[in-house]
């Protein structure tokens, strides 16, 4: 069974550029997440999906953040313009449904942003 | 923000002895679950633990929950090297099991 892809898997840009990541999860996984992790702390959530349905996003930052699932399948999630400060390992994990708490997760893609 | 803290941040040991890592955290929960990560890799689910269980096994590993204390403790026996990585609890909330919070993480080094 394949497991969460994630593309790509290393990213510098210069800051005030867009960037965009690329998530397909494990094939029948309702439940998508994208986390954001700092150097030396745990995952960050940033939006849930059920489905194509983002059901928490309450820490997204909106104003430079999107995301979409346009067919509950693979995912998408942007930063225009990028920070310095966005520097991070960008995760995606997915899970069967919300009754299912173990969750699967990609290699993660390494943003710098210069 | 982060709920879990764990102590400790790090964790050296020889190959053959027992690793031991607390978690605690501030609200109610859900569940509990550790994940290991390698570095430069994505997290690996190790084990869940649900907020009405106090002890589960899972080969080498153990994991109590003691939800009057909001703590947590793994306990992994007759370490190798192979394990060495950072090892993350996360809690899921109370209301939505499946929306987790992690910890900080231990480092954990197994000397060969």
């Amino acid at each position: 069974e394949a497991g969460v892809v994630q593309s790509p898997r290393y990213k510098i840009i210069e800051k005030k550029q867009p960037v965009a990541f690329w998530c397909n999860p494990i094939s029948g996984h309702n439940t998508l997440y994208w986390y954001r992790q700092n150097l030396g702390q745990g995952p960050e959530l940033l939006i849930r999906y059920e489905n194509e349905e983002a059901v928490d996003d309450s820490q997204l930052p909106k104003d430079r953040f999107s995301a979409e699932r346009l067919k509950g399948v693979d995912s998408t999630l942007k930063i225009q313009p990028a920070e310095l400060g966005d520097s991070a390992v960008y995760l995606c994990a997915s899970s069967l449904d919300r009754r299912v708490y173990e969750q699967y997760f990609g290699p993660g893609t390494r943003l710098t942003v210069t | 923000s982060q709920q879990g803290e764990e102590d400790p941040q790090a964790l050296s040991i020889q190959e053959g002895e027992n690793a031991t890592m607390n978690c605690s955290y501030k609200t109610s929960i859900n569940n509990l679950q550790w994940y290991r990560q390698n570095s430069g890799r994505g997290l690996v689910h190790l084990i869940l633990i649900r907020s009405n269980e106090r002890e589960k096994h899972s080969g080498r590993l153990r994991v109590t929950l003691d939800t009057s204390k909001k703590s947590s403790s793994l306990l992994i026996t007759a370490s190798r090297a192979a394990d060495t990585a950072s090892y993350f609890c996360a809690t899921g909330a109370e209301t939505s099991g499946s929306r987790l919070t992690f910890g900080e993480g231990t480092q954990l080094t197994v000397n060969p």
